[in-house]
């Protein structure tokens, strides 16, 4: 039968302006949360990473923040540029190998 | 140092055919991930080999199986394929040090698409 493609959040912002991409997970027993990037036609490229045992984490123009409480991940892009334009995917991973759960992603556009 | 690479990029195949795609890893590392990635289910992971060893599983049936060799590359294979089995089919390594998770880097993926 026809397939139903995933209706993707889109978040769109002005160049310049700080980009808030959020997730929800709902593994409370995950230990470690990776952000990653697609771009059309490639891979996922890695973004930055956080452990449970922490609730922020800085890199670079990159900031992500982790509630545990309430099971929520959000991405922050200082200064988006329009080399951001992507598909933002959040991907949890509990104990035991590398076997990473996917959120359904955010098609960020930034506009000039 | 290279990235993750994987062959062939595109694959066209027939109904009932089966398939192999392989993958490289990233020099070192150890563990080799795979992800099938549809517009209808978003990104599922297949399987993960570490050190010639499955050490996990997705919800995907048997026709889908993979292996790791001694060099860290993989194969997974996909038989008696199906409409439904044209996807992107991603491969992801990861270094693994000290044991702990680490990042895990995709190469640019297979497209197969079933006819």
């Amino acid at each position: 039968g026809e397939s139903v493609g995933l209706h993707l959040p889109t978040l769109s912002v002005q160049e310049g302006d700080n980009s808030i991409i959020n997730c929800a997970y709902s593994n409370s027993a995950s230990d470690y949360f990776i952000w990653y990037k697609q771009e059309s036609g490639k891979g996922p490229q890695f973004i930055i990473d956080i452990r449970s045992n922490m609730d922020k984490r800085q890199g670079q123009r990159v900031t992500v923040l982790l509630n545990k409480t309430v099971k929520h991940l959000s991405l922050q892009i200082a200064a988006t540029q329009p080399g951001d334009s992507a598909v933002y995917f959040c991907a949890d991973c509990t104990g035991g190998g590398n076997k990473l759960t996917f959120g359904t992603g955010t098609q960020l556009k930034v506009e000039l | 140092k290279a990235g993750v690479t994987q062959t062939p990029r595109y694959l066209i195949k027939t109904r009932g055919q089966q398939v192999t795609l392989s993958c490289s890893p990233i020099s070192g590392h150890r563990s080799v991930s795979w992800y099938q990635q549809t517009p209808g289910q978003g990104l599922q992971f297949l399987f993960e080999y570490f050190s010639e060893t499955q050490r996990n599983k997705g919800n995907f049936p048997g026709r889908f199986s993979g292996r790791q060799f001694s060099n860290s590359r993989s194969e997974m294979n996909v038989s008696t394929l199906e409409l439904g089995d044209s996807a992107l089919y991603l491969c992801a390594s990861s270094l693994e040090p000290q044991g702990e998770l680490g990042e895990q880097y995709f190469g640019p993926g297979t497209r197969l698409t079933v006819t």
